[in-house]
């Protein structure tokens, strides 16, 4: 139990189009997501913690603007970088967390390659 | 606010070598530590984890002890394989401060060599 997937897995765009991941928690209520951004060896930074039916808390620094996140339903979150650049090129992971005491901590999704040229 | 130190890497390893990955903490109140692990080009997947001082965590031969008294939670395992190459994480998380939250160290890049 405990799967959270990510998708797509890569994507490749152009500067200044938009970009929408999504994060789904499978077999799981997942009542918190949270999104990270990875850069190349380097630790995770939290970007944006989101509950689901509410609006997400980002964390100092990111734009709220160029990283919308929605989290619509208990199984779905979605991050969409909007107007990329290639500064956003990077490695972003989410995580859910559900109520249920066996999913009452964070899973992650295997990861989404931006790469924007 | 709660921060969390790991040892520097790259650590490079010959296979059957013992290895320890150091970790320190900082934290007000009394967080659950966690170790991670990321292989190349994945996401992160819970290795072990402890929720109070003195619990050990274990998992496919790797281990971690929560010591209070030093701040610590360092990894370790007596026979590392070629497929334990990844980089692993340590971090905590603390409900009563921060919610849900985890707080991550820097990561550990471990290579083993046949």
């Amino acid at each position: 139990g405990a799967v959270v997937s990510q998708h797509p897995s890569w994507v490749i765009c152009k500067s200044g189009t938009s970009v929408k991941i999504e994060c789904r928690s499978l077999d799981f209520q997942a009542t918190t997501m949270f999104w990270y951004r990875q850069f190349p060896k380097q630790s995770l930074m939290l970007m944006a913690t989101s509950n689901e039916g509410s609006k997400a808390t980002y964390e100092q620094g990111v734009e709220k603007d160029k990283f919308l996140i929605n989290h619509a339903s208990l199984t779905l979150s979605t991050l969409t970088v909007t107007s990329a650049h290639p500064e956003d090129s990077s490695f972003y992971i989410c995580s859910a967390r559900g109520l249920a005491s066996s999913y009452n901590e964070q899973f992650f999704g295997p990861g989404t390659r931006l790469t924007v040229l | 606010g709660d921060s969390v130190t790991q040892m520097e890497g790259p650590v490079t390893l010959s296979e059957e070598a013992f290895l320890t990955i150091n970790c320190t903490y900082t934290a007000t109140g009394y967080p659950s530590l966690f170790w991670y692990v990321q292989y190349p080009g994945e996401g992160l997947q819970l290795l072990l984890k402890a929720t109070k001082a003195d619990d050990k965590g274990s998992n496919k031969g790797f281990e971690a002890t929560y010591r209070k008294e030093t701040t610590s939670f360092h990894l370790e395992k007596g026979s590392v394989q070629v497929s334990d190459s990844a980089v692993y994480f340590c971090a905590l998380s603390d409900r009563r401060t921060s919610g849900s939250r985890l707080t991550f160290g820097e990561g550990t890049q471990l290579t083993v060599n046949p």
